[in-house]
């Protein structure tokens, strides 16, 4: 079946400027997560969902960057204000189990849209 | 908060055997994955270890001791196409987030 699909692939913009990343999840999936992903490194944690719930953005870096899930399936991640120091590889992902506590679920990532801010 | 330590760089000729180590520090561990991901591509799940011991999945084997805070990945009979990067993630109790290390660059020679 289909994998985690991330919109736009690239996305190319001036400082200031506002842009929206989008990820389409496994069909069915519960849990949606976004990362962001530096050239040489790991993923960084942002936040994530429960269905359309944020369950926890402490991984968001300042007051610049929000994400929603209005129907728990589809997300958007925003960025206002974009600066040089965003460029990077944003990552979505989505686990299809609800579970409790720090139970874990295997997390499907998608390709990833690169952010280049000029 | 937590951290995460692997080698940076691993190099292994074609059918041999390779361990990738991962140390960790954080204050709530609950469990440790490991993920590959080929220049390129996404991040994708390999094997999880919640318990201590040896989890076997085919050529890939990954170890757990909490008591030592230590893991690692063992992958046998190397292929080239296991050239890759390697990322143990930990899971923290009560929180979903994956917190990655640097990952660990494996490059298989013929």
């Amino acid at each position: 079946g289909a994998g985690v699909s991330q919109s736009p692939r690239y996305k190319v913009t001036k400082r200031g400027q506002d842009v929206a990343l989008r990820c389409d999840p496994i069909s069915g999936h519960v849990s949606l997560y976004w990362y962001r992903q530096a050239l040489g490194q790991g993923p960084e944690f942002l936040t994530y969902f429960n269905y359309e719930a944020q369950q926890d953005k402490s991984g968001l870096p300042n007051d610049r960057f929000s994400a929603e899930r209005p129907e728990g399936s589809i997300s958007t991640l925003t960025i206002q204000r974009t600066e040089q120091r965003d460029s990077a590889m944003y990552r979505c992902a989505s686990s299809q189990r609800l579970t409790a506590g720090g139970l874990v679920d295997t997390q499907y990532f998608g390709p990833g849209t690169r952010l280049t801010v000029l | 908060g937590q951290s995460l330590e692997q080698p940076s760089e691993v190099t292994a000729v074609e059918g041999a055997i390779v361990q990738i180590n991962c140390t960790y520090q954080t204050s709530g561990f609950y469990g440790l994955s490991w993920y590959q991901q080929h220049d390129g591509g996404a991040p994708t799940f390999l094997s999880y270890n919640a318990l201590d011991g040896l989890e076997e999945t085919g050529r890939f084997s990954s170890f757990l001791s909490r008591s030592d805070s230590y893991g690692y990945l063992l992958l046998q009979e190397l292929q080239m196409k296991d050239s890759a990067s390697y990322f143990c993630a930990v899971t923290e109790t009560g929180r979903r987030a994956l917190t990655f290390g640097s990952g660990t660059r494996l490059q298989v020679q013929p």
